[in-house]
């Protein structure tokens, strides 16, 4: 199975500051990662799939990049509503076989 | 618009069997995968399984001894069963709607989660 590992566990960030985590596979996964926004008693939110491309309705500050093993997920000018757990997820090979990475929490310094 | 409950016993006794269904309500099930993660406490979320658009079945090599899904067209529902719990199987249990979008392949919706407890 494909280990997926996020750095940092947390990070502290002031509103309209920039904030960039980071994923890593065990191997390869091409361009085959989504990222997840989930705040506390809500359903999670699909934020990015195919490492780059912004879900239906996400905000153009949330912006992906990378492929094979390394991912970046970056929120250009942190909102009060961007304070959450984020978490990637691989979904390498068909059909899908899917691991999640432990998450990063992103508080309000 | 379609929206996913999950809804089942929140305490269950060790060595039982967890049964948990997720209802689906303005939409079909048809086209799409419908899959089962879950989010212990304080950690992060674990991949169960899911029941691909043919509704054959895909799960977690880690669970995959214990678990059972299925789906019930009529109701617009489907389940999950999770034998032999044990405390570490407590969690908050998500269902979700898992999407194809060549190449592409995501979890575009999600329900709010069920608590479950495993305890005597």
């Amino acid at each position: 199975e494909i280990v997926m590992t996020q750095s940092p566990a947390s990070l502290s960030v002031s509103p309209g500051e920039r904030a960039t985590f980071s994923c890593r596979a065990s191997q390869s996964v091409t361009y085959n990662i989504a990222w997840y926004q989930h705040k506390p008693g809500q359903a999670p939110r699909l934020l990015i799939y195919g490492a780059s491309t912004r879900a239906t309705g996400i905000p153009a500050r949330f912006s992906g990049s990378g492929s094979g093993t390394d991912f970046t997920l970056t929120i250009s000018s942190l909102q009060s509503e961007d304070f959450a757990v984020y978490y990637c997820q691989q979904y390498n090979n068909w059909p899908p076989r899917v691991s999640f990475g432990g998450g990063t929490k992103v508080e309000i310094k | 618009q379609v929206h996913l409950q999950e809804s089942g016993p929140g305490l269950v006794k060790p060595s039982e069997t967890l049964s948990l269904t997720c209802t689906v309500s303005g939409g079909s099930l048809d086209n799409y995968f419908w899959g089962w993660i879950r989010q212990p406490p304080g950690k992060g979320l674990e991949w169960i399984g899911y029941l691909s658009d043919t509704y054959s079945t895909n799960y977690n090599s880690s669970l995959r001894s214990r678990v059972t899904m299925s789906v019930d067209t009529s109701k617009n529902q489907f389940s999950l069963r999770l034998s032999s719990v044990t405390a570490a199987d407590t969690a908050l249990y998500f269902c979700a709607r898992g999407t194809t979008l060549w190449p592409d392949w995501f979890f575009d919706l999600w329900g709010r989660g069920t608590l479950v407890t495993v305890s005597s």
